[in-house]
């Protein structure tokens, strides 16, 4: 049974350029969570997903991010027109249930030059 | 969710046991207390959770408190590998809505 899956695990784009992060959750797991580690700092909640739906999205910036879980495959987090600031570490979770554990993946380490 | 207060960073020797604090004097009735770990370059670890009593598996031990005001993260022997950032979370399963909230966490060193 495989874990949490990210890819790419590292990913390297030019300021402008599209971002697109990653999750197939593990077996059996319907609900994803993503958070944002920045250099040095804490992991930040971003977005919460079931199945095509997004429950809380909270910590999303309001621009250029979004996130989607569709039916059929992985959990994608998309960042348009990436800048500096966005370069860090992207860590995807699931859950089986709402008040389940979260299990992680090993995360994607974006960096915008 | 209730705030947790951990010590900034701690130090201890290889295979020596690690106590690692945690007060949380505002927790309520509802809320669980959850440890996780993250490792360098990796992404966090779940280690164990409790709701009153203590609380033992494979990785480590919880105890609890009697007022669950705080709580302590017992490694019984601690490795090289044990080096890593610990946050104590609290999380009600009461509200469906809520997500687990990191704070900065205990950063452990393990000196060999």
């Amino acid at each position: 049974n495989a874990g949490v899956m990210q890819n790419p695990r590292h990913l390297v784009r030019r300021r402008g350029q599209e971002a697109r992060l990653r999750c197939s959750p593990m077996k059996g797991h319907s609900h994803v969570y993503w958070y944002r580690q920045l250099p040095e700092e804490g992991l930040k909640f971003m977005v919460y997903l079931q199945k095509e739906n997004i429950i809380d999205e909270s910590g999303m910036p309001k621009e250029r991010f979004s996130a989607e879980f569709p039916k059929e495959g992985p959990s994608i987090l998309r960042i348009q027109q990436v800048v500096r600031g966005d370069s860090a570490a992207y860590f995807c979770a699931s859950s089986r249930d709402r008040v389940d554990g979260y299990t992680f993946g090993s995360g994607t380490r974006l960096t915008v030059v | 969710d209730a705030k947790t207060t951990q010590p900034n960073s701690m130090e201890s020797n290889e295979e020596e046991p690690v106590h690692l604090p945690c007060n949380h004097s505002t927790i309520s009735g509802t809320d669980y207390i959850h440890w996780y770990r993250q490792l360098p370059s990796q992404g966090p670890e779940y280690v164990i959770h409790g709701l009153t009593s203590n609380v033992n598996n494979r990785m480590a031990s919880l105890a609890i408190a009697e007022d669950r005001k705080s709580s302590t993260l017992i490694l019984h022997r601690a490795t090289l590998r044990d080096a890593a950032v610990y946050y104590c979370i609290l999380r009600s399963v009461d509200n469906y809505g809520q997500n687990f909230v990191f704070g900065p966490g205990t950063r452990l060193s393990v000196l060999p």
